[in-house]
């Protein structure tokens, strides 16, 4: 079965410090997703990408969120000035067409210290 | 009104029974309601959807039972194994209202036990 990658499984960051989490999405599909979970809550929507642009996104989702997709294979959300809050689980996600099925990432593993 | 309440919590069932997760919603224009099976260490990972024209749609040891009018829905696992422990969370999405995004319950921790 196809699969969405997401590099690094796990990323220690000092309070204020910029990420960039990354995702490989599957080839052939065009809507890109990222999801957060923080430890022992529900999955929670954070943005959605579609030809190069951002579709929709939560409250969740400020100025110090951003996502890219730099080339034909990476899509990435990058935290400016991480807060301890900041930390959690974070899944990117991708579907072929709206309609269909989400393939989910098995996430990035945030810890800001 | 874009949130989706899911119980138990968790849930403890021995081998071979069935297990019965809940989901509500409010949000009358969510359109598609998906159950996603979570793994520790893992990524939510679909199992089984429904449309809101259908009351009952079954694959294998899984069937989701929706109810439109009492805006509920569930996930009844038959015949349930310890490979089937995990996280499971219901979500919904409403295309007209908030386009792709999928808001998802609370998550269900089930064990099974041998």
């Amino acid at each position: 079965e196809p699969e969405v990658t997401q590099t690094p499984s796990h990323q220690v960051t000092q309070m204020g410090q910029e990420v960039i989490l990354r995702c490989v999405p599957i080839s052939n599909h065009l809507y890109f997703y990222w999801y957060r979970q923080i430890l022992g809550q529900k999955v929670e929507f954070l943005v959605s990408f579609y030809n190069n642009e951002i579709s929709e996104k939560s409250e969740i989702f400020d100025d110090q969120f951003s996502v890219e997709r730099p080339d034909g294979s990476n899509f990435t959300l990058k935290i400016r000035s991480t807060k301890l809050e900041d930390s959690a689980m974070y899944f990117c996600a991708s579907s072929e067409r709206t309609e269909t099925r989400a393939f989910f990432g098995q996430g990035t593993r945030l810890t800001v210290v | 009104q874009q949130q989706v309440k899911q119980s138990p919590q968790s849930l403890i069932v021995q081998k071979g029974g069935i297990s019965i997760i809940n989901c509500a919603y409010e949000n009358t224009a969510f359109d598609y309601f998906p159950w996603y099976q979570q793994f520790p260490g893992k990524g939510p990972a679909l199992l089984i959807a429904i449309r809101p024209d259908v009351s009952e749609k079954k694959e294998g040891r899984f069937t989701i039972s929706f109810n439109k009018s009492a805006k509920q829905f569930s996930l009844h696992i038959m015949d349930s194994q310890p490979g089937d422990s995990a996280t499971y969370f219901c979500a919904a999405r409403g295309w007209e209202t908030s386009g792709s995004r999928l808001t998802f319950g609370e998550g269900t921790q089930l064990t099974v036990n041998p």
